[in-house]
Order: structure tokens, then sequence, then C-alpha cells
């Protein structure tokens, strides 16, 4: 069954500190794999986007990685601000005949206190 | 240029109620979503409409139907709301194989 596992659930950080978030996936065919940021009470707004043949791509201070052989995708934030609190979804698209199927993780809600 | 917009923001329905939300988008975009979104849950397809003129069920269609009006709007109608529809509904839009663009999201309690 095509999954997208998110890790950790939550996270709490202080103001100016990096973290890292983790996405593992099992969804086959693969189309690309993308990072939304969902503000509260706001609908999810896309960070990164990433095809099978890339391995990086930056948004700023989102720092977004693919590792297609082991399936496995990280995001990473710098010297995050307060407005960095929010939850953050990985979706990786499954490719098919009938266009392109989404498949979301339940996301990880991060919380940037002073 | 207002991207994609839902109506209403707010709604509480009773047990058995219908009603309609409404969503519009300005990107001339072919392919429209609609999604839930639930506690301690990723967003969960509901139906979808890759073009005007044609719709498809989704992961979760049972309980809803939509309307392709015209290529802006997209709507999504429960005929008869039951407390398991209580949840955030998003409406998206997407490009060719572009990213999907969201709402600002509905949030629906039925009692």
């Amino acid at each position: 069954k095509n999954q997208v596992e998110q890790s950790p659930q939550s996270l709490i950080i202080l103001e100016g500190k990096n973290c890292t978030l983790q996405c593992n996936y099992t969804v086959s065919p693969f189309s690309n794999l993308r990072w939304y940021k969902q503000d509260t009470g706001r609908g999810p707004v896309s960070l990164t986007i990433m095809t099978f043949s890339e391995n990086t791509k930056s948004n700023g201070r989102y720092t977004a990685t693919l590792d297609a052989d082991t399936k496995q995708s990280s995001l990473h934030i710098t010297a995050s601000q307060l407005s960095d609190s929010a939850s953050y979804i990985c979706v990786v698209s499954e490719a098919n005949q009938a266009g392109t199927a989404l498949i979301f993780g339940k996301g990880t809600t991060l919380s940037v206190s002073s | 240029n207002a991207g994609v917009t839902q109506t209403p923001k707010f709604q509480v329905l009773k047990t058995g109620q219908s009603m309609t939300l409404q969503c519009a988008q300005d990107m001339n975009h072919n392919s429209m979503y609609w999604y839930r979104q639930d506690p301690g849950m990723g967003l969960r397809l509901i139906y979808y409409s890759a073009s005007e003129g044609t719709t498809d069920k989704g992961e979760v269609p049972n309980g809803y139907n939509v309307s392709r009006l015209n290529k802006r709007e997209f709507s999504l109608r429960l005929e008869s709301a039951a407390p398991s529809q209580t949840s955030v509904y998003f409406c998206a839009s997407k490009g060719g194989v572009g990213e999907q663009y969201f709402g600002p999201g509905t949030r629906l309690t039925v009692t």
C-alpha cells in the first residue's frame, strides 16, 4: 500500500536553532515529492517540489533533500523564526494512467519559541 | 489574482441538513480537487475533476457529490450531513503537471 510516514509527529525548538524533519515513503511508481507548509487555519502552501533526479532543492531557509533509492526525504530549516511555527506536510505523487495521485503524510507540527 | 477561494469559511449543520461548499480558481487550471482534513490524519481526496466536464471519485467519496460548473468553479455537496463529515474541507487546483494550490479551507461542524 502506498504510504507516506513523517517523523517526528511534533517538535519544539528555540528561535534561531536549526531542525530537520523526516519523510519516508513507499509510493510506487514515484513521480515527485513535495513539502508543504500549513499555518494554523490556512491551506497548505508549497515549499519545494523534487523529481526523481533531484537530490536537493532550497527555498530560502528551507532545504529539502531526496534519496530516491532509500525512499527518504528530509526538510531542513535553518535559523528558525517564530513564523516557522506550522505543520509541515510531505506529499508524494504517484504516477498513474489517470494523471498523478497525491499521497499525503500526516505532517510534523513545529513550534518555534522565543 | 486571488488564487483559490472557498465559501463559506465556517458552517454548522444539523444532522440530515444539506449544503454546498463553493470553490473557484482564477489561474485557468484544468484540474480541481476536494480534500478533507481530520485531526491526526493526512489530507484525503474526496473527488477530483481533471478537466471541465469530468469528475472522478477519490479515496473517500461516500456522502458527497460534486459539480464542475465551468473551468473556474468546482462545488462539493453534502446531501444529508452526518457527524462523521465534521472536518475541514480544502479545495485545490492544478495546471498541467505543476503543483497544487490550496484554498483557505471551510471548517464544517455537523451536530
